[in-house]
């Protein structure tokens, strides 16, 4: 069983598309996260959540829009797609809000392709 | 904020050989630095990390050591094997109300048969 699981895997799609991604743990963890991975691997924090509440919301644009139906699903929808929008999506959970000083479960990622 | 500067970028190294791959951090506060192994198409996975009331902290192969008063930390390999091989990351966090993990640039390590 899949402890952080997102869909899709593969995600192409053209200049000014809205797309969305997926996550859900089942892992029983409050708080769950949403990074991107750069073409040169650099890993970046978006978003946090703890129960449903938006705890870390970093300087992305606002064509970026993450939703929290409940805690252990995380999706993000992504409106007017841009070319430097490409990179890979991880999900990823944490048993607390203070997931900064414990365990992060990733997702094995989305990758997101904006021709 | 908390910055964190990792090297080498990529290192290669035979199978055998130990490696040993390099952070530092910037915020003296900083209190947990996990260390992450991302292999091929996969996410990245926590591999050891270390807390700052403790200096070194081994596990198997590999062990962790942490120099508060340099602020630097360090990843050690010993006996590399192929299936070592992926890109690693160390991270520090921002000790404030953003429970920010701060993540290294990422070092590729190759482990040659």
């Amino acid at each position: 069983d899949t402890a952080v699981s997102q869909t899709p895997k593969y995600l192409v799609t053209q200049m000014g598309n809205d797309k969305s991604i997926k996550c859900e743990q089942n892992l029983g963890h409050d708080t769950m996260y949403w990074y991107k991975q750069d073409s040169k691997k650099f890993l970046k924090i978006m978003f946090s959540y703890n129960n449903k509440e938006l705890i870390i919301n970093e300087t992305v644009p606002n064509r970026f829009s993450p939703k929290s139906p409940d805690k252990a699903h995380l999706n993000l929808h992504i409106n007017s797609l841009e070319l430097g929008d490409s990179a890979v999506y991880f999900c990823a959970s944490s048993q607390s809000r203070t997931g900064n000083t414990g365990e992060l479960f990733f997702g094995e990622g989305s990758r997101l392709t904006v021709l | 904020g908390e910055n964190v500067e990792q090297h080498p970028s990529t290192l290669s190294v035979q199978e055998g050989d130990s490696a040993v791959i390099k952070c530092t951090y910037s915020d003296s506060a900083s209190n947990y630095f996990p260390w992450y192994k991302q292999e091929l198409g996969k996410g990245p996975q926590l591999i050891i990390d270390i807390r700052s009331n403790v200096g070194e902290k081994k596990d198997q192969r590999i062990a962790v050591t942490l120099n508060k008063t340099a602020k630097h930390f360090s990843l050690h390999i010993t006996e590399t094997q192929p299936e070592d091989s992926a890109v690693y990351f160390c991270a520090a966090n921002q000790v404030d109300s953003s429970y920010k993990l701060i993540f290294g640039s990422g070092t590729r390590l190759l482990v040659r048969p």
